[in-house]
C-alpha cells in the first residue's frame, strides 16, 4: 500500500507568512508524529497524536506552532508568523501503535526568507 | 540534552569494508531504532530492537541493555549504502530521542 505522504515537498515563505504542512499517514495507523530536522541534525520531536487526540505537544517550539488531526487520519502542522529559524525539514511519521516501527514521509523542506 | 550519542559523525570506507556505527544512550528505553536517511530526506526504518541482535541482509544490529549501547554493522559495504544512519530510542509513552546521525560514504 501507499506510504506516508507529505505536501508540499518544498515551501518558501516570507518571514511573517503563515504556512500549513500536510501529512497523510498510512491508512489505519493510529499514531502520528511530527518532527523538525534542522540541517545537519537529527530529527527532533514536535508533537504526537493517537487517533485525533494530541497527547503530547511538548516539542512544539512556540505558540506559533499548531498541529491538528481532526478525523484521526490526515494531520496538518501550521506555523504562524514564520521566522527564519523555522527553516527546516518537517517530517511526519506514522505507526500502528506508538511503540511500533515508525514509517516516515519524505518531509517538507521549509525555507523562510 | 544529548540523550543519544552516535559515533563516528562521519565515516568514509572503501567498497567491501566492514563498517560499524555506535550508539550510546543515557535514558531508560523501551526500544532502540536504527534509521537510514538518504539525501533528499527520505527516512527508512532498518531495525527496531529491545534486546540481543537482529540481522537483515548485510546489516546487523546489536544492543546491550546493561551498557546502554548499540551497534550497527554493515558487511561487504557497497556505494549504495552511502547515507546517514540515525540511532533513535523510544521510551514508555511516545517520546522518541534521535542521535545526530552518522554520515557514511562508501567509495567504489
Amino acid at each position: 500500500g501507499a506510504g506516508v505522504s507529505q505536501s508540499p515537498r518544498y515551501k518558501v515563505a516570507k518571514r511573517g507568512q503563515d504556512v500549513a504542512l500536510r501529512c497523510d499517514p498510512i491508512s489505519g495507523h493510529v499514531s502520528l508524529f511530527w518532527y523538525q530536522q534542522a540541517l545537519g541534525q537529527g530529527p527532533e520531536f514536535l508533537t504526537y497524536f493517537q487517533n485525533e487526540a494530541q497527547l503530547d505537544k511538548s516539542g512544539l517550539p512556540s505558540d506559533r506552532f499548531f498541529a491538528e488531526r481532526p478525523e484521526g487520519s490526515v494531520s496538518t502542522l501550521k506555523i504562524q508568523r514564520t521566522q527564519q529559524e523555522d527553516s527546516a525539514v518537517y517530517l511526519c511519521a506514522s505507526s500502528r501503535d506508538s511503540q511500533e516501527t515508525q514509517y516516515f514521509g519524505p518531509g517538507t523542506r521549509l525555507l523562510v526568507l | 540534552k544529548n540523550e543519544v550519542e552516535q559515533s563516528p559523525q562521519n565515516l568514509t570506507a572503501q567498497e567491501g569494508e566492514f563498517i560499524t556505527i555506535n550508539c550510546s544512550y543515557s535514558v531508560g528505553i523501551s526500544a532502540l531504532h536504527w534509521l537510514q536517511q538518504h539525501p533528499g530526506g527520505g527516512i527508512v526504518s532498518l531495525f527496531m530492537l529491545s534486546s540481543g541482535k537482529k540481522k537483515h541482509g548485510r546489516l546487523i544490529a546489536t544492543i546491550n541493555i546493561q551498557e546502554k549501547h548499540s551497534s550497527l554493522h554493515i558487511t561487504a559495504s557497497h556505494p549504495r549504502d552511502s547515507a546517514v544512519y540515525i540511532c533513535a530510542v523510544s521510551r514508555a509513552g511516545n517520546q522518541f530521542y534521535f542521535g545526530t546521525g552518522t554520515s557514511l560514504t562508501v567509495i567504489p
